[in-house]
């Protein structure tokens, strides 16, 4: 079963709005990923992070790495319609062995 | 558009039929996976291929399932004997092989939906 608990399960906002979501794991990775999925496509990749305390941008959206190893953090800042999907975090547990695990997923649904 | 494709999008079958589907990955990436994704859920690793050498396989995948990647290029995933938990988008993703020290990037099709009724 999949080992990465994100939060929150499901988010209603309202355009405009910055977003944050989080991922934590009972276990280490050393890599983390965030990866968004519409319906009815396959996820798609946003950010990676390699390294412990990093903090990566994608226009706007900018996630880190936690110091820890077991969490990571997404935000979107002033969140647009295209903004809505489920939000992935997923990671390898193994170092080297490149089968991902996935999170439960957030749902950003927003309020026009 | 040179991204993961993958056929056909949607599949119906009756129960106990076989289903074939086919990945075909990004041009030159040498490494294949196949996830399955229930709905609510993330998706759940099934098995992976580097190059034509299928390396790891998951305990999800029963004796019903087989993948191939025979020439190192596209890759099918054969359902024998469907059952209606089978019922689920079936994704496929590539990647090259990382450096030293890296993790693999990968990329993900647009899946096929299967329904077996």
């Amino acid at each position: 079963g999949q080992q990465l608990n994100q939060s929150p399960q499901s988010m209603f906002i309202q355009e405009g709005e910055d977003v944050s979501m989080n991922c934590t794991s009972s276990s280490i990775f050393n890599t983390w990923l965030w990866y968004k999925q519409e319906p009815g496509e396959g996820p798609v990749l946003l950010i990676a992070l390699y390294k412990a305390g990093e903090l990566t941008s994608n226009g706007r959206l900018t996630a880190q790495f936690g110091i820890t190893r077991k969490d990571s953090f997404l935000n979107i800042s002033a969140s647009i319609p295209s903004d809505v999907g489920i939000y992935f975090c997923a990671g390898p547990r193994v170092f080297g062995n490149e089968k991902l695990t996935f999170g439960t997923g957030t749902r950003l649904t927003i309020i026009p | 558009d040179t991204g993961v494709s993958q056929n056909p999008r949607h599949k119906i079958t009756k129960r106990g039929q076989n289903v074939t589907f086919r990945c075909d990955p990004i041009s030159e990436h040498n490494r294949l996976y196949w996830y399955r994704q229930t709905l609510g859920q993330g998706p759940e690793f099934l098995t992976y291929f580097q190059n034509e050498a299928q390396l790891e396989k998951s305990r999800l995948l029963s004796d019903r399932f087989s993948a191939e990647r025979p020439k190192g290029s596209f890759s099918t995933l054969e359902i024998q004997r469907t059952e209606q938990g089978d019922s689920a988008m079936y994704l496929c993703a590539s990647s090259l092989i990382p450096g030293s020290g890296e993790t693999d990037t990968q990329y993900f099709g647009p899946g096929t939906r299967l329904t077996v009724l």
